[in-house]
This record gives C-alpha cells, structure tokens and sequence, in this order.
C-alpha cells in the first residue's frame, strides 16, 4: 500500500512558466512532508518541508502548498528555469521519522 | 563542512567478491542511513544507525552487512552478490528525530557480474 503518491511520472513546462507537482498521501499521522530533487547518478538534494501544523512554505522560487483536509500537497516552481530538470521526489516523515517516499515526478524544462 | 562523502564512486564486482562502501560525514549527525535506489524509482530504505547503534535493518539479505565504526563513519561490507542488487547505494545522514533535511551523498553506483 503506497502511502505516499505522486500520480504523474513525468511533467513539461516551458521555461519561465510554473511547475506545480502534486503529492497526496495517505495517512493522517505524517507530519512533515518535504520535498527532494534529484539529478542523473547523484543522490537526493533537499529542497524544502513543511510542518503539517502549517498550509504554505516558501523559499525563493520554491513554495510547497499543504491541503490536509484533502492530503494533498504540491510544490510550486516559479519561473521554472532549465537547471530545474530533474527528478522530484515528495517524502512524507513517520512518528518515527523515517521518510516514506513517493514515486517521483520527472520535470522537464522546455527551453 | 556540510557534506556526506561516498566512497567509490562507481564499483563493479563478481558475485564471489567481498567489497565495501564507504560514507562519511562531519555535520556531527549521529543518524545514518543506507539507501537503495533503482533506476525510476524511490530510494528504498535498507539501515539505519542511530548513536551509532544499528535501529533498522528492513528485512536486508545477510549479504549486505553494515558497520559504523564511528560518529563519523558508515560502512556496507558486500559479499556475494547477484546481479538484481546491482543498484545506486546512497548514503545519508540527520540529527536523531529531525523528520527533515537529511543529507544525501552521491551514491556509489554498483554493478554486479
């Protein structure tokens, strides 16, 4: 049972527009969610969290949007720019503060 | 320093050889892990060390055996593999029950022959 989904495997965006990439989860008791981007061969870069006790948090051109009533979350990208291609991971933390991990969603930046 | 150092990079053994990774960190973490990753997928959780004390070990093949010599230090000591366990191993490290920013290595990307 995956209790963390990202539903699209991939996404294109024209460079300068936004990209908004959704999560939604399952379980009520996760609360901090963050978000992890990830290039080619390397490992996982944090990008940015949020607590479940908040609904927004921003951080340059990186803003992640959380619904709890809905168990939704997306991270919005504004402008996206090339360097921003890569694979996004959303990761839910459990009481026990391990990261369960949704499937990733590739983005793609169309120049 | 602010950064999780994998050793090797890239690593390609037989499935009669014993190897190990390396990772090492000086953000004074006291958590650690060990990640799997295969290609288009999540990383997949294997150990965890915390204080230096094995806490999770997910149902990993006894072919896999971890060490943490120090603070500072995780190893994964490899012997007999198959060829499905050829894989990307992350490394990565955070303070003991803080859900975010943990901090991930490069990986070592393993192939087995």
């Amino acid at each position: 049972d995956q209790q963390v989904k990202q539903n699209s495997p991939s996404l294109s965006v024209q460079e300068g527009r936004i990209s908004i990439l959704n999560c939604d989860y399952t379980n009520s008791m996760f609360d901090y969610f963050l978000w992890y981007k990830k290039y080619p061969a390397e490992g996982p870069t944090f990008l940015i969290s949020i607590s479940s006790i908040k609904d927004k948090n921003e951080d340059g051109r990186f803003t992640v949007f959380l619904n709890k009533s809905a168990k939704h979350l997306s991270l919005h990208i504004v402008p996206s720019q090339p360097g921003d291609s890569a694979v996004y991971f959303c990761a839910a933390s459990d009481r026990n503060y391990q990261l369960i991990w949704g499937a990733g969603t590739k983005l793609i930046i169309k120049p | 320093d602010t950064e999780v150092t994998q050793t090797p990079k890239h690593l390609v053994m037989g499935m009669t050889n014993k190897k190990s990774l390396k990772c090492e960190q000086h953000m004074g973490h006291r958590a650690m892990y060990w990640y799997k990753q295969k290609a288009k997928k999540p990383p997949e959780l294997m150990f965890v060390y915390s204080y230096e004390k094995l806490s999770i070990n997910e149902s990993v093949p006894s072919r896999f055996s971890p060490e943490c010599p120090n603070s500072s230090l995780l190893n994964l000591h490899l012997h007999a593999l198959q060829p499905e366990d050829s894989a990307l191993y992350l490394c990565a490290s955070s303070q003991v029950g803080v859900a975010q920013g943990y901090t991930f290595g490069s990986g070592t990307r393993l192939t087995v022959v």
